[in-house]
């Protein structure tokens, strides 16, 4: 079974600086995706960020970019300029390629924004 | 289209009795999940349909549980004799093609008391 392990449960970043979410997970299989969620106080999750395991370019969606190490196992999601907004709950997920499992996902990581 | 819509937003239910959930996905897809998620952890996934077929339901936490698509549009999650320990945030997500992305609706809040 797939598992995705988040290793910081909260970060803090002051407001406009850079800050790198930590997520590694363990598969055999090669055909893949990744995710990042946020999760605001309202609760409903909303898709930051993807990536196709077979593709070696690093994702990007304006301030938010990944750092993908497939050898490593390693899926890790730069903010930049970090602004108030940003704060809320984050989730590495990881889903198979093929099959009919749905998203396996970490524990996130609660990030605080300081103004 | 204004997204995954579930219903109800919240539910308070006595143990012993049965519960049942809404979801209505974006009409474009045809995947949709179900997920539980308890404070402070990730969701766990439950079941998936494509259309109206179950293609994985042996997640489902326990027979008491079951889903249903009967029309491949909308979706509904029972829960039967409920417990406390099933209190929870039960998530929907569609998407319509796999690995592309899932977007989830805002959930309904179980309280089992």
């Amino acid at each position: 079974a797939q598992t995705v392990t988040q290793s910081q449960p909260e970060m803090s970043v002051q407001e406009a600086e850079t800050v790198t979410l930590s997520c590694t997970y363990d598969t055999s299989e090669s055909d893949y995706y990744l995710f990042w969620y946020k999760q605001p106080p309202s609760r409903q999750m909303i898709l930051v960020i993807r990536q196709e395991a077979y593709k070696q370019q690093n994702a990007t969606e304006n301030r938010f970019s990944v750092n993908f190490q497939k050898a490593a196992k390693s899926f890790s999601l730069k903010i930049s300029d970090s602004q108030l907004g940003d704060a809320a709950m984050y989730f590495c997920a990881y889903k198979s390629g093929g099959g009919a499992d749905g998203l396996t996902f970490g524990k996130g990581t609660h990030l605080i924004i300081q103004p | 289209d204004t997204g995954v819509s579930q219903d109800p937003r919240h539910k308070i239910t006595k143990r012993g009795q049965n519960v049942t959930f809404r979801c209505d996905p974006i009409s474009e897809h045809n995947r949709l999940y179900w997920y539980r998620q308890t404070l402070g952890q990730g969701p766990e996934f439950l079941t998936y349909f494509q259309n109206e077929a179950q293609l994985e339901k042996s997640r489902l936490l326990s027979d008491r549980f079951s889903a249903e698509r009967p029309k491949g549009s909308f979706s509904t999650l029972e829960i039967q004799r409920t417990e406390q320990g099933d209190s929870a945030m039960y998530l929907c997500a569609s998407s319509f093609s796999e690995g592309f992305g899932y977007t989830f609706g805002s959930g309904t809040r179980l309280t089992v008391v």
